[in-house]
């Protein structure tokens, strides 16, 4: 079946742009998670929706990110005034329960901003 | 939170045993740990995961010893295609304790022929 999809797959903006990406989680998942990985590191942590439970917000870096996650479904994370270390790789999973059930990730969007 | 700890990087050969041991001195009762895999330009996989002891699948041993403050993935027999990074994440979101899932830094394995 499908997996995990993220668009754009590249993103390039300039400084102080607003961006959305976008995950299509695996149908029937309930957990949704996002992250981000700078060139040549780990992965970070940034969001978790469970079902219809508000997320855990405590892992977005600065008031500036923010995400939805639309009819248990699709996500969305956006970044307003983006800043040149935002730039990264941005990772979106899913997984059939929550954690510690597997994570199934998608390819990731890369962001530069000039 | 329960912080992870792994060795940078790692070379092995062909046809050689890998095993990277990952440190979590602060898990949780509730806290499981999985192993993934990260290719360039991909997500990471799942590998395999465990709470205690030992788990085996069809790709990899994970061993977890009674205190549980470390586990080490053993890779048996790697080939060139085993080079990736390799990710030690514990936490548990299920029974509310912990707001963060801890991947550690990964641990570059570079497998030669």
């Amino acid at each position: 079946g499908a997996g995990v999809s993220q668009s754009p797959s590249n993103k390039v903006t300039e400084k102080g742009k607003d961006v959305e990406l976008r995950c299509d989680p695996i149908s029937g998942h309930t957990a949704l998670y996002w992250y981000r990985q700078s060139l040549g590191q780990g992965l970070e942590f940034l969001i978790y929706f469970q079902g219809n439970s508000a997320p855990d917000k405590s892992g977005l870096p600065s008031d500036r990110f923010s995400a939805e996650r639309t009819g248990g479904s699709v996500s969305t994370l956006t970044i307003q005034r983006t800043q040149q270390e935002d730039s990264a790789v941005y990772l979106c999973a899913s997984s059939l329960g929550g954690a510690p059930d597997t994570q199934y990730f998608g390819p990731g969007t890369r962001l530069t901003v000039l | 939170l329960a912080k992870t700890t792994q060795p940078v990087s790692m070379d092995s050969y062909e046809g050689q045993e890998v095993n990277i041991t990952c440190s979590h001195n602060n898990i949780a009762t509730n806290d499981y740990i999985t192993w993934y895999q990260q290719f360039p330009s991909q997500g990471p996989r799942f590998i395999i995961q465990g709470y205690k002891t030992k788990v085996t699948n069809e790709v990899a041993s994970l061993f977890i010893p009674a205190d549980r403050k470390s586990s080490t993935l053993s890779l048996p027999r790697v080939s060139l295609s085993d080079t990736a990074v390799y990710y030690c994440l514990v936490g548990d979101l299920l029974g509310g304790g912990y707001n963060k899932l801890i991947f550690g830094a990964g641990t570059r394995l570079a497998v030669h022929p």
